[in-house]
């Protein structure tokens, strides 16, 4: 069973804040890491994918990966109203289909 | 510009009916995928295909069929509508990357099906 975790928040943070959001995931396979927000109401965006251990920037948002520890994670900076939404981690493995994470719900409070 | 389009947007229909979400992509991708996404459970995958006469089952596709005749089109099929299908149906296009694993997914704006 390939798991996909996030924590499910609600995380709240203050404009101009750095929002961090992680994940974990159980599958040592795991070759492709991407982040997607979803607006309520809407379906899930890509913002967000990296393939190679480290950094990857992005404007304001920067995913990190580490297949050593399993963990990916993605930091907004400059957090803003419009950054309120629920953001969705999702890993491929070798046979081309994604699995997802449930959700971190990010609150920018003005 | 490219796209992924879905149709109807939202649809109502009555417990025991067979329907069927379209699902349309201009990406020329191989891959095509449908989700369904309810409160508590995320999105969960119900079939997906790597290409043309391809079909694969994914964790919740009972009751669901699709078909693949050519790259662009997955239409998902309910066979006998429960009220249990009612949920918000996601489709979702990739190219492969050479390691097999997943490129980037695209979605489309989604159906909301309610079953009475």
């Amino acid at each position: 069973q390939k798991e996909v975790e996030q924590n499910s928040g609600p995380l709240s943070v203050p404009e101009g804040a750095i929002a961090s959001l992680n994940c974990t995931y159980s599958d040592r396979g795991s070759q492709s890491f991407f982040w997607y927000r979803q607006y309520s109401g809407k379906s899930p965006e890509l913002i967000m994918f990296i393939y190679s251990n480290g950094d990857k920037e992005d404007g304001r948002f920067t995913a990190q990966l580490n297949k050593a520890s399993q963990y990916v994670s993605l930091l907004i900076r400059d957090s803003q109203p419009s950054d309120s939404a629920t953001y969705l981690c999702a890993v491929s493995s070798t046979l081309g289909r994604l699995y997802f994470g449930r959700g971190t719900q990010l609150t920018v409070w003005p | 510009d490219a796209e992924i389009t879905q149709s109807p947007r939202h649809k109502i229909t009555e417990t025991g009916r067979q329907v069927t979400l379209a699902c349309h992509q201009t990406w020329n991708h191989n891959n095509m995928f449908w989700y369904r996404q309810d409160l508590g459970h995320g999105l969960r995958l119900i079939h997906y295909s790597y290409g043309v006469q391809d079909t694969n089952k994914g964790e919740v596709s009972d009751g669901y069929s699709v078909s693949r005749s050519n790259t662009e089109d997955l239409p998902l099929t309910l066979e006998s509508a429960a009220s249990s299908q009612t949920s918000v149906y996601f489709c979702a296009s990739s190219v492969s990357r050479n390691s097999g694993s997943s490129g980037e997914q695209y979605f489309g704006p989604g159906t909301r099906l309610t079953v009475t």
